[in-house]
This record gives structure tokens, C-alpha cells and sequence, in this order.
């Protein structure tokens, strides 16, 4: 098993460009999530997931854009990119919301 | 709204001490109390959880300390080596809930 895994690992935007950040995992779990990282702030939710075709906000979620078409994938669609948003970002699978697995990250920066 | 707080944010110890980590919550509803662990440039990796019905939970040199009626539950890592230094973060949530909810997390070094 591959677990989960992002692309790409690092990304450099302009301000107002668009982009995709790539979420799959194998393990047949019905929960994904995404989180940003940021020094001193912690890890916080933006967007979750109970299972195809359901999304949720989390605490952070303006900018960014779910949709989960398959149980497999939970991409997450910056809009419209801003120095704010530059962070590293982790998605998470789970088959209970509990324990999560956590993919590599992707460093994102917005200059 | 800070619904897990963590403490404290960095921590010095040396080899073959104990380092403790403390976390507080507010939602009388969570009933699941992780804890990660992260090494620099890996995602987090969940270390060893538990839930409210239990006031202790060992696993090797980690332990987790749970007093639900002052909602504080710790870490300790007993015989704490170099190795151990990394990121940790604390995290609740209840099941009918959303995702994890972390702390900031705390980075611990182990000098030898």
C-alpha cells in the first residue's frame, strides 16, 4: 500500500493564479481531510470529507475548494492564490475520523 | 476559538529524562485524545490515543495521562533519547464530529 500521497511536493505561485493540490489514498477509507500547516499556529482544518460526494468546512476554509468524486481522491483547489496562503499543506485519511494517516505534504509558497 | 491548548511550546531535555507535555480542552464532548508525532519534513504520525474511560494509557516509554474532570490530559516520554526529538501535537474529537481538532503543537529536543 502506498497509504496517502500528494502532488506535488513543493509549488511556487503568483498572486491570483489558480492551482490544484493532488490527495489520493489506497487504504479504502471513507474520511479525508485537509490541513494547513503554519510555524506557531498548529495544524488546522480546512476542508473534511465523510465520503463520496460529501464535503464539510473546517476551521480555515475561505480561498480553497473541495469536491470528492471517488473515494480514492480529495483534490484541493486554491482559487485564486494569496501570500496568505503560503503554508504546508497535509491531507489526512481515516475510517473513523480518529486515527488519521497523514500524506508527506506539499510546500506552497505564494509570492 | 482554541479548543486545544498546548504546552508548553518548546521543551529541552536531556537524555534519559522525562519530557511532559500538557494539553487542555474545552468540548465536554470529545472523547478521542491523540497524540502525533511529526519529524521535519514528514507529515505527522499518530504516536498513541485515548479515550476518556481510561485514566492511563502506556505504550514502551510513552504514556498518556488523562483527568477528564479538569479536561487535561499529558504526554510523557519516559528515558527520552535523541531520537525522540521532533514536533508533538495533541488533538480531540468526538465521533459524531468533525476532523481533528490539534493543539500548536510542541518541539521537543533531546540533547545528548
Amino acid at each position: 500500500n502506498a497509504g496517502v500521497t500528494q502532488t506535488p511536493k513543493f509549488q511556487v505561485l503568483k498572486t491570483g493564479q489558480s492551482m490544484t493540490l493532488q490527495c489520493a489514498q489506497d487504504m479504502n477509507h471513507e474520511y479525508m481531510s485537509w490541513y494547513r500547516q503554519d510555524p506557531g499556529m498548529g495544524l488546522r482544518l480546512i476542508h473534511y470529507s465523510v465520503g463520496a460526494g460529501i464535503t464539510d468546512q473546517g476551521e480555515v476554509p475561505n480561498g480553497y475548494n473541495v469536491s470528492r468524486s471517488t473515494t480514492e481522491d480529495f483534490p484541493l483547489r486554491l482559487l485564486s492564490a494569496a501570500p496568505s496562503q503560503t503554508s504546508v499543506y497535509f491531507c489526512a485519511s481515516s475510517y473513523n475520523l480518529h486515527e488519521q494517516y497523514f500524506g508527506p505534504g506539499t510546500r506552497l509558497t505564494v509570492t | 476559538q482554541q479548543q486545544v491548548k498546548q504546552s508548553p511550546q518548546s521543551l529541552i531535555v536531556q537524555k534519559g529524562g522525562i519530557s511532559i507535555i500538557n494539553c487542555a480542552y474545552e468540548n465536554t464532548a470529545f472523547d478521542y485524545f491523540p497524540w502525533y508525532q511529526q519529524f521535519p519534513g514528514k507529515g505527522p504520525a499518530l504516536l498513541i490515543a485515548i479515550r476518556p474511560d481510561v485514566s492511563e494509557k502506556k505504550e514502551g516509554r510513552f504514556t498518556i495521562s488523562f483527568n477528564k474532570s479538569a479536561k487535561q490530559f499529558s504526554l510523557h516520554i519516559m528515558d527520552s533519547q535523541p531520537g525522540d526529538s521532533a514536533t508533538y501535537f495533541c488533538a480531540a474529537n468526538y465521533q459524531a464530529g468533525t476532523a481533528l481538532i490539534f493543539g500548536k503543537g510542541t518541539t521537543l529536543s533531546v540533547s545528548s
